[in-house]
């Protein structure tokens, strides 16, 4: 068990660019979320999926912003034409299937929008 | 969405204090979660609380699902440097489509 990976860990990007991130979830976690956090604030919800369904999305996910998990494993989160707002660290986790409970965090990707 | 209120913002303490630190919510959770983050990291699962008036140990770390099921309550005992970071509050209400909510974190300073 190697817990939670993330790629890249940091991203810089000029705005107007699209950038694309990588969740690499618990082999066995079925569950995978993503979360937005900004500095001074704790994780806020993004979206999520039980295998390759995408089951729940946050209002906060606008139409720039787009997760796929085409096979039930790992996800990606998209983001285009980035803008200044989108600055944030972004959290992947996954748990089990049973519950929402015992969320195991990635160690995010920071993005910083230029 | 929900409004999870952490208290205190910030701590600074001595090492080998007693530190206490809580949630509270405007809705009834069935599930609380605390983390601990480290800067520039992600969250680290401490506790995992399901069922109101729980009382739940990790080593040094002890937390409380509040018999209301609006709060939340977590304790450290003897800390030690390393206890240092930001402390995260998370519940589940089944009524808001079972997503977790975060709280605004508690700062730990402690004070060799």
């Amino acid at each position: 068990d190697t817990g939670v990976s993330q790629d890249p860990r940091h991203k810089i990007t000029k705005r107007g660019q699209n950038v694309t991130f990588r969740c690499d979830p618990i082999s066995e976690h079925n569950r995978l979320y993503w979360y937005r956090q900004t500095l001074g604030q704790g994780p806020e919800f993004l979206t999520y999926f039980q295998n390759e369904a995408q089951l729940e999305k946050s209002r906060l996910l606008s139409d720039r912003f787009s997760a796929e998990r085409p096979k039930g494993s790992f996800s990606t989160l998209e983001i285009q034409r980035t803008e200044q707002g989108d600055s944030a660290m972004y959290l992947c986790a996954s748990s089990f299937r049973e519950g929402w409970g015992e969320q195991y965090f990635g160690p995010g990707t920071r993005l910083t929008v230029t | 969405g929900q409004q999870l209120n952490q208290s205190p913002q910030s701590m600074f303490i001595q090492e080998g204090e007693d530190v206490s630190m809580n949630c509270t919510s405007s809705s009834i959770f069935n599930t609380w979660l605390w983390y601990k983050q480290d800067p520039g990291e992600g969250p680290v699962l401490l506790i995992a609380l399901y069922k109101a008036g729980e009382l739940t140990s990790n080593g040094r770390l002890t937390a409380q699902f509040g018999i209301t099921r609006k709060d939340s309550f977590l304790n450290i005992s003897a800390s030690i440097p390393s206890d240092v970071g930001i402390y995260f509050c998370a519940g589940q209400a089944s009524n808001t489509g079972n997503q977790f909510y975060f709280g605004t974190g508690t700062s730990l300073t402690v004070i060799p």
